[in-house]
């Protein structure tokens, strides 16, 4: 059974990049669509960006400025950076598996989720 | 971007009762919809994707229907494990969007 471990700083000052990390365990992301989601009590879930097992990736318009995802198949770790955060930028943020319906160029649900990462930007 | 609205947004009912989600895309995403389930502290869980199509270990309690803009999810006899939130979820459109979240309390 494929799980998500992630990690990461959980609290940073405005102007500083967060950073996550997410782990594939039970399997690897090869094939699949890597995905970051977060949420947070005013906009609710909010999906961030995907990055596919060959490096297309594809972002959010709101965040497009500002982030990064990438993937270290040989690690099997997806990295998420957002660059000057702000108060608005706190939130849980989670990486996720996005299921790809056949012949899609993005993918469409997303399970297996990892456990959250709770970032805080606070002066 | 497509926005997606669910309702109620609070859903009141008795262990062993009937639940009935509402989610209204604000164009026609097809069956191009996902259903999670949320409880606190946890992540989202699948539980429906392609409107109707139940994840892996999801209960036949649980289903999906619709299409288009108007999508349902029925949960048949509510167990006590099934009070949480509930979100819906588009990806009719590479710009995927949830809504804000229905939330299913014991009455």
């Amino acid at each position: 059974q494929v799980q998500l471990q992630q990690w990461g700083a959980g609290l940073l000052k405005p102007s500083e990049t967060l950073s996550l990390t997410c782990a594939v365990h039970g399997g690897s992301f090869n094939g699949h669509f890597c995905n970051w989601i977060r949420q947070s009590p005013g906009k609710g879930l909010e999906w961030i960006g995907e990055i596919s097992h060959r490096g297309t990736t594809k972002y959010n318009t709101s965040l497009r400025s500002r982030v990064t995802i990438s993937l270290d198949t040989s690690k099997g770790q997806l990295s998420l950076r957002l660059s000057s955060v702000t108060a608005a930028d706190t939130a849980i943020y989670y990486c996720a598996i996005g299921r790809r319906p056949a012949g899609w160029y993005w993918s469409g649900w997303f399970d297996p989720w990892g456990q959250g990462s709770l970032v805080t930007v606070s002066s | 971007e497509i926005v997606m609205t669910q309702s109620p947004v609070t859903l009141s009912e008795s262990p062993g009762g009937r639940a009935t989600l509402s989610c209204r895309a604000s164009q026609s995403i097809s069956s191009n919809i996902a259903w999670y389930q949320q409880k606190p502290g946890q992540a989202p869980r699948l539980l429906i994707y392609d409107a109707s199509t139940r994840a892996t270990g999801i209960p036949a309690r649980f289903s999906g229907s619709g299409s288009g803009t108007e999508f349902t999810l029925t949960i048949s006899s509510l167990q006590s494990e099934d009070f949480a939130v509930y979100y819906c979820q588009q990806y009719s459109n590479w710009l995927r969007t949830f809504g804000q979240g229905t939330t299913v309390e014991i009455k």
